[in-house]
This record gives structure tokens, C-alpha cells and sequence, in this order.
């Protein structure tokens, strides 16, 4: 069974830094792109970044470029997402999600998310 | 800022059928797969339809996905009460910024 198990939210102050992971089960994680996208309270849903299964490509939305970097240890089967200078728009619950194709040399165009993690929560607020 | 449009809600009675659009530009959906995703309340997205009109296994016949030009839609026959979710389209834009777009998402109700 997939298991995608997220970690680190919590309650931060604009400007301050946080690491999330995500921790995966159940499927050859280094395998697959990943990716992580997050949901603001009662809003839709937007993409934050993805990463290669070599993290050779990587991509991030310009919302979050320059400020936030995602990386992945394949030996650990984890998935990062390193946060720093957060705004308090940064606010969201912050699901971690697999990227459908084998091998997919590209975060871009690595398939539909067949896999989500149940998020974890950043609060930006002083 | 999402970049792909869906109307906010739709309704129908039980049985019946519903269909969500998703509207877009030739960066993205024109030249791109779409995909589909059920939120139920609390609940973190779950893959309804992948590349325009695929169902991964488990999900029912009674979810359909077609796309033509620039534009995407999703059906729902059979309406259930299980059904009443938020609904997002999702697909890649190859813009400046090549990045994943997602819909402004639906709110389905079942009267």
C-alpha cells in the first residue's frame, strides 16, 4: 500500500524558516517525480514544486521561487521542502504527492498525482 | 491565480447527472493532459481521471472525462451523496514559469 506521511507544520513567524518532509511507503520511491502542492484555509488547491526522481529537474511556482528549495533523499525514501523568509500567504496545509510516470526524467509533465499524502499545516503568524 | 477555470458549483438530485467544466489557453490544457481530483471534506485529493479521460483502477464507470481544444469537462451520472465534494482539474503550463495549474475548483451538491 502507498503511504505518503507528511511532517513538520506548525505555527512560525513571518520571516522565520521551516523544513517539511515526507516520508514514503509502498512503491519505488526513487522511481517517480514528486511534488508538493497546498491548499491556503478554504481556498484551492496550487502547486509549490516538484522534483525528479534524480533531482536532476526541478521546478518551483513563482510564488515560492527564490524563498523556498525542495530536495529528496532517495536512500531514505523522503521528500523535503526547505521554507525560509515565510510570508504569511505562505499559510496552507502542504500535501506531499507522487507523480504517476515511471521514470520521469522531468518534474514537469510526470503524470496526474495518483497519491497524496493528508497534509500537514504552516501557520505564518506573528 | 489559478489559470483554469471551473464554475464554482453545480447541483443536481440523486441519479442525475452533472458535468464541470475547465477552461484553459494552449499553454496548458490545449497542449497538455488533464487530470481530475476529488476532495471530500477534510480529505486530502484523491485522482479521479488522468490523461483527459483515464479512470485508475477502483474508481467507477459513472466518472467521465473528455477534453477538446482548450477546454475540459468532467461527468458525473448517477449522482450519489457521496459524491458532494470539491472537484479540481489539473494539467502543466508551459509558460515562463512551466509549472502545474490547477482549477479554481467546483463545488458539487447533491439536493
Amino acid at each position: 500500500e502507498v503511504q505518503l506521511v507528511e511532517s513538520g507544520g506548525g505555527l512560525v513567524q513571518p520571516g522565520r524558516s521551516l523544513r517539511l518532509s515526507c516520508a514514503a511507503s509502498g512503491f519505488t520511491f526513487d522511481d517517480y517525480a514528486m511534488h508538493w502542492v497546498r491548499q491556503a484555509p478554504g481556498k484551492g488547491l496550487e502547486w509549490v514544486s516538484g522534483i525528479s526522481w534524480n533531482s536532476g529537474s526541478i521546478g518551483y511556482a513563482d510564488s515560492v521561487k527564490g524563498r523556498f528549495t525542495i530536495s529528496r533523499d532517495n536512500a531514505k525514501n523522503s521528500l523535503y521542502l526547505q521554507m525560509n523568509s515565510l510570508r504569511a500567504e505562505d499559510t496552507a496545509l502542504y500535501y506531499c504527492a507522487k507523480g504517476a510516470y515511471y521514470g520521469s526524467g522531468s518534474y514537469y509533465n510526470s503524470g496526474a498525482h495518483d497519491y497524496w499524502g493528508q497534509g500537514t499545516l504552516v501557520t505564518v503568524s506573528s | 491565480q489559478s489559470v483554469l477555470t471551473q464554475p464554482p458549483s453545480v447541483s443536481a438530485a440523486p441519479g442525475q447527472k452533472v458535468t464541470i467544466s475547465c477552461s484553459g489557453s494552449s499553454s496548458n490544457i490545449g497542449n497538455n493532459y488533464v487530470s481530475w481530483y476529488q476532495q471530500l471534506p477534510g480529505t486530502a485529493p484523491k485522482l479521479l481521471i488522468y490523461e483527459n479521460n483515464k479512470r485508475p483502477s477502483g474508481i467507477p464507470d459513472r466518472f467521465s472525462g473528455s477534453k477538446s481544444g482548450t477546454s475540459a469537462t468532467l461527468g458525473i451520472t448517477g449522482l450519489q451523496t457521496g459524491d458532494e465534494a470539491d472537484y479540481y482539474c489539473g494539467t502543466w503550463d508551459s509558460s515562463l514559469s512551466a509549472g502545474e495549474v490547477f482549477g479554481t475548483g467546483t463545488k458539487v451538491t447533491v439536493l
